[in-house]
């Protein structure tokens, strides 16, 4: 059975230009969830999705955004890129919202901003 | 507010030697606490999740352990292999919702042959 798919695995990009990171989750889960991970911050909540509908977002500016496709696959964007973006971003799937689902993160989209 | 907080920040071991690594936290409305492995570069591997106090789980040569305000991690007769950064997230009661996972900083595990 195939894991939390994430691409790319790595990118760099300059400051000011947008991002977008891809998440395909375990075969019939339909929660996805998406975090940031730092060396000073550990790893943080940006938001989650259930059929389509963000049900939970963390506290991240407007420039984090994110949407669910009807397949449950996921994108995340970040707009306006700043030094402070650089950070693995980790999707996280299980099959639904309510508790006893497993959560599993997938490898992590490792970005740079230069 | 809602906190998780991981001791110690690192620990080595030599092969063999048992210990304990601790998860402190505060949450209203507990839905669940996980424990991860993390190696370098990759993303979190599942380990356990513990729902209620007195819980306990093994895999190998891990056991999870739950009170109310803290869990632990013990390692029994650790190998080299275990090395890794463990993590603990507790996952609080939002209603309707998953809820997002509030993260340790972890413990960086070393273990010597």
């Amino acid at each position: 059975k195939a894991g939390v798919t994430q691409t790319p695995r790595y990118l760099i990009k300059t400051r000011g230009q947008q991002v977008t990171l891809s998440c395909s989750p375990i075969s019939g889960h339909r929660s996805v969830s998406w975090y940031q991970q730092t060396p000073g911050q550990g790893l943080q909540f940006l938001f989650e999705y259930f059929s389509e509908t963000q049900r939970n977002k963390g506290n991240f500016p407007g420039r984090f955004s994110g949407r669910q496709f009807s397949n449950s696959r996921s994108e995340m964007n970040v707009s306006t890129l700043e030094l402070g973006d650089s950070a693995l971003y980790l999707c996280a799937s299980s099959f639904g919202t309510v508790a006893g689902n497993t959560i599993y993160f997938g490898e992590g989209s490792w970005l740079t901003v230069v | 507010e809602d906190q998780v907080t991981q001791s110690p920040e690192a620990l080595r071991l030599q092969e063999g030697e048992s210990s304990s690594l601790n998860c402190s936290y505060t949450v209203s409305g507990l839905r669940g606490l996980f424990w991860y492995r993390q190696d370098p570069g990759k993303g979190p591997e599942f380990l356990f999740t513990l729902y209620s106090a007195g819980e306990e789980k093994e895999k190998e040569r891990l056991k999870a352990t739950l009170t109310k305000k803290e869990s632990f991690l013990h390692i029994t007769a650790p190998k080299p292999e275990d090395s890794a950064t463990y993590l603990c997230a507790v996952q609080a009661n939002y209603g309707g919702s998953q809820g997002n996972l509030i993260f340790g900083k972890g413990t960086k595990l070393s273990v010597k042959p």
